[in-house]
């Protein structure tokens, strides 16, 4: 299907997991983003990527490792996961042409640390 | 830094009446403003954009104006219909240099619209 996917949609795990959230986009868009939605503090910009093996960290990265291998894909991983990290995940996409501020969000992920 | 603030919600309205949300931003240069709109269960989709001083950005009946001389980009329709209850983004893009295709968001604005 073309478009932003996120897998899984929802993942409960305990305290020091790691877990990993999946994001792929068939657009072959240029930069990916991670975000994480906790209320009261809206979206907050963990990291992101201009290209395949460029990543740069954003406001709220402690605690959260990204590669992105292939162009397609841009996988976060909670190393050892904490209560704290409990929240709704989204990966976004975006194109060159638009130099990176149209966003397309995938459906997101919603991660429960017990 | 750059930032983005937005009225806290929730607002609640009724069916067809005026709706307008506040968007203050701060920033070095010209930044590139836009709203996005998140409907429950979604991820957040563009709603309209501008790119310069004085722009009006338009889609599905929602307006917002670039003023640059009070450093707003307030969102506005005239008649809001229940189908718009989602929660509302205020976002710039700095455009001064360096790695500038980072998007900086507001919190983000709950708007329930009843019938």
């Amino acid at each position: 299907d073309a478009g932003i996917t996120q897998s899984p949609r929802y993942k409960i795990t305990e305290t020091g997991r790691q877990v990993t959230l999946m994001c792929h986009q068939t657009w072959s868009h240029s930069y990916m983003f991670w975000y994480r939605q906790d209320l009261g503090h809206g979206l907050r910009l963990i990291y992101y990527s201009a290209a395949a093996d460029i990543t740069d960290k954003g406001e709220v990265s402690d605690g959260y490792v990204v590669s992105r291998s292939k162009t397609e894909n841009f996988p976060l991983t909670l190393e050892s996961a904490t209560r704290s990290q409990t929240s709704v995940y989204f990966c976004a996409s975006s194109g060159r042409d638009s130099g990176g501020a149209i966003q397309y969000f995938g459906a997101g992920t919603r991660l429960s640390v017990l | 830094g750059n930032s983005v603030t937005q009225m806290e919600g929730p607002v609640t309205l009724s069916e067809e009446a005026f709706l307008t949300i506040n968007c203050t931003y701060t920033a070095t240069g010209y930044p590139s403003l836009f709203w996005y709109v998140q409907y429950p269960g979604e991820g957040l989709q563009l709603l309209l954009k501008a790119t310069k001083a004085d722009d009006k950005g338009s889609n599905k009946g929602f307006e917002a104006t670039y003023r640059k001389e009070t450093t707003s980009f307030h969102l506005e329709k005239g008649s809001v219909q229940v189908s718009d209850s989602a929660v509302y983004f205020c976002a710039l893009r700095d455009n001064s240099g360096g790695s500038n295709y980072k998007l900086t968001f507001g919190k983000g604005t709950l708007l329930t619209v009843n019938p």
